[in-house]
């Protein structure tokens, strides 16, 4: 069965705020960790990843925080925009496979 | 066109047809992946070609689904007598890397509604 999920469905956010999206995961071998964008009609955007090596990978606007010993992935996103709008999906590869397996998805919702 | 392109976009076909769908991968990307992603739902895993092998297809849900990329560019998913079940939109995806990759270029999707 699927191995990463999220903790809410949807997550309203005032316009400038900043956002967390969190995902939790149950496979302890999993190293590759990668955070997806999908706007209404449109396929999975990659926006960032992170390696169990670390535990913070900054991008522009966007943060991921990996806690191994609670595994426990999040994704801030600064200063949220409009544009921010869409499902966040938190996926990871397992250890040796190809595959990326993608969670449920946490819809962001900007209020004005 | 730069991106994934994928056609149709959307699909109507009655319980029993068979339908084919087509994905235009990235020029020279060598990984495709097809996905299935119900209502609300994140995407599922169904295939993967590394240039026309298929390495995996443990994600197709039946032997009424098969996959394939015979010259290693542009790929067809077909689903034989199709069911109401298999109304999802199926996400197409390239890579110009080869395993342990997790930057994906997907498609927009063809949206398959079987009545």
């Amino acid at each position: 069965g699927e191995s990463v999920g999220l903790h809410l469905p949807t997550l309203s956010v005032q316009e400038g705020d900043n956002s967390i999206i969190n995902c939790a995961y149950s496979n302890s071998a999993s190293d590759y960790f990668i955070w997806y964008k999908q706007e209404s009609g449109k396929g999975p955007q990659f926006i960032i990843d992170i390696r169990s090596n670390m535990d913070k990978r900054q991008g522009q606007r966007v943060t991921v925080l990996l806690n191994k010993t609670v595994k426990h992935l999040s994704l801030q996103i600064a200063a949220t925009q409009p544009g921010d709008s869409a499902v966040y999906f938190c996926a990871e590869i397992p250890n040796r496979d190809d595959k990326i397996i993608f969670g449920k998805g946490t819809r962001l919702h900007i209020l004005p | 066109g730069a991106g994934v392109s994928q056609s149709p976009r959307y699909k109507v076909a009655k319980r029993g047809q068979d339908v084919a769908l087509r994905c235009d991968p990235i020029s020279g990307h060598v990984s495709l992946f097809w996905y299935q992603q119900a209502l609300g739902q994140g995407p599922e895993f169904l295939t993967y070609f590394q240039n026309e092998a298929q390495l995996d297809k443990s994600g197709l849900p039946s032997d009424r689904f098969f996959a394939e990329r015979p010259e290693g560019s542009v790929s067809t998913l077909k689903i034989q007598r199709t069911q109401q079940e298999d109304s999802a939109v199926y996400l197409c995806a390239s890579s110009p890397q080869t395993g342990d990759t997790g930057e994906l270029f997907f498609g927009e999707g063809s949206r398959l509604t079987v009545l």
